[in-house]
């Protein structure tokens, strides 16, 4: 079971970058990486997700290094909108996966 | 394409009764997952139906039960109702690919508030 640990929060300012990086120590060879984006009352929404190396798409940049122990979300240039709990994801399809969420990261982009 | 669907989306019960929740998953996944979300304990993974068939269950008490229909639709049962059930229930439909990589859809959650 991959446990993963994120920063309880972080504060950010429009306009920055803001790199939120989970640990996953024990990810299986099979394991992928994904990261989720929550508002309040509303279900997550699929950020981006990734094995190795690095992956980029419209609205994130997603850094994993060779051991794959860790990962790093990356938003440029946030907006007050991006304010929300982000959670990673460690985990591989079929076969007795229990998704673990963990408490996710919080957080609040300021003026 | 339409997304994760679930009804309905608010729902009041009082303790001892039970609910029905519906899921209808992204056209062509067959993977439809199931969660609970509370301030206190966060997401919590409940079960996981494919192809009609549970393949997964997270620690919860057996008053939790679901099923999925094969038009990969899949509902979840909470029976004999605790106020500690007062939660929002995510449902989140994923398309397996041959690799094993998978990525879940949530819908927008049902709130349950029982009294």
């Amino acid at each position: 079971l991959a446990k993963t640990t994120q920063p309880i929060s972080m504060d950010s300012y429009e306009g920055q970058e803001v790199n939120i990086t989970c640990s996953h120590n024990n990810i299986a060879t099979n394991d992928y990486i994904t990261w989720y984006q929550q508002f309040p009352s509303q279900g997550p929404r699929f950020i981006i997700q990734g094995y190795k190396t690095k992956v980029t798409n419209e609205v994130a940049s997603l850094f994993i290094p060779a051991d794959r122990k860790s990962s790093t979300l990356s938003l440029p240039r946030v907006s007050l909108s991006d304010t929300a709990v982000y959670y990673c994801l460690v985990g591989p399809s079929g076969g007795s996966y229990i998704p673990t969420f963990g408490r996710g990261t919080s957080l609040i982009v300021h003026p | 394409k339409a997304g994760v669907t679930q009804t309905p989306r608010y729902l009041i019960k009082t303790r001892g009764q039970q609910v029905t929740l519906s899921c209808s998953p992204i056209s062509g996944h067959r993977s439809v997952s199931w969660y609970q979300q509370t301030p206190g304990q966060g997401l919590q993974f409940l079960f996981e139906y494919f192809s009609e068939t549970q393949r997964n269950k997270g620690n919860f008490p057996g008053r939790f039960s679901g099923r999925q229909f094969s038009n990969s639709r899949s509902e979840m049962n909470v029976s004999t109702l605790e106020l500690g059930d007062s939660a929002l229930y995510l449902c989140a439909s994923s398309l397996v690919k041959a690799s094993g990589q998978e990525t879940q859809y949530f819908g927008p959650g049902t709130r349950l508030l029982v009294l």
